[in-house]
């Protein structure tokens, strides 16, 4: 089982529409990150979260929303979406517990979002 | 401010070659910690290594090695025999040590295609 879910794993929308994109892991990690990947940008973070009190915005975070339900969950919302947003999004896990820091970080699988 | 710079967009080789990504960072801060990540055509980021700038040697793992020099703030990675499974966008990556933030600046990345 994967220990990074997200859905949906694909994603097509108008522009204008609210749409959510969930993470959820089962690593026990407390740190959790959302980024955007472009073709030829590679990978910005758009927001990130310490822990369920502690929300971050990151390189990117304008017209992006988050929420962090619970240690395990993290959302990612597009308030009003819009055809620059088009995109694949990755939910990332990293444990600053485990005696090292600077972990690595654990990807999902992605979500491919379009914006029409 | 921090910057990773991959100069190479895409290589393309043919399987057996030796190959080698180049990776080159910017950053003020002495401590600071270098990834790399691989990013098959199916689209996940696997974790490759992780480097402190404390720690200079170079690493092997298998067919993989890594080559980090503070002096010309590179951290380069070598393919040796490759293999057509090794076709990928690789990503080099930088997180800084700030107030045990782990946020990680991408670069954009190295599409690699090894022909048969």
């Amino acid at each position: 089982d994967a220990d990074v879910t997200q859905t949906p794993r694909n994603r097509i929308t108008k522009t204008g529409k609210r749409i959510m994109l969930e993470c959820s892991q089962t690593k026990g990690h407390d740190r959790m990150y959302w980024y955007r990947q472009d073709p030829g940008l590679g990978l910005r973070l758009i927001y990130y979260s310490f822990d369920v009190k502690d929300i971050n915005k990151g390189e990117i975070s304008d017209g992006y929303s988050v929420s962090r339900q619970a240690q395990a969950k993290f959302s990612l919302s597009l308030e009003s979406a819009i055809p620059n947003q088009t995109a694949l999004y990755f939910c990332a896990t990293s444990d600053p517990y485990s005696g090292r820091i600077h972990n690595e970080q654990f990807f999902g699988p992605g979500t491919r979002l379009t914006v029409l | 401010a921090q910057k990773v710079t991959q100069a190479q967009t895409e290589i393309s080789v043919v399987e057996k070659e030796d190959v080698t990504l180049d990776c080159v960072y910017e950053t003020r801060d002495t401590t600071y910690y270098l990834f790399w990540y691989k990013q098959p055509p199916s689209g996940e980021l696997v974790f490759l290594i992780r480097r402190n700038s404390f720690d200079e040697q170079n690493e092997i793992s298998g067919r993989y090695s890594w080559n980090f020099q503070k002096s010309t703030s590179s951290f380069n990675f070598t393919i040796t025999a490759s293999q057509v499974v090794d076709s990928a966008v690789y990503f080099c990556a930088l997180s800084l040590a700030q107030g045990g933030s782990e946020k990680l600046v991408f670069g954009k990345g190295t599409k690699l295609t090894v022909n048969p």
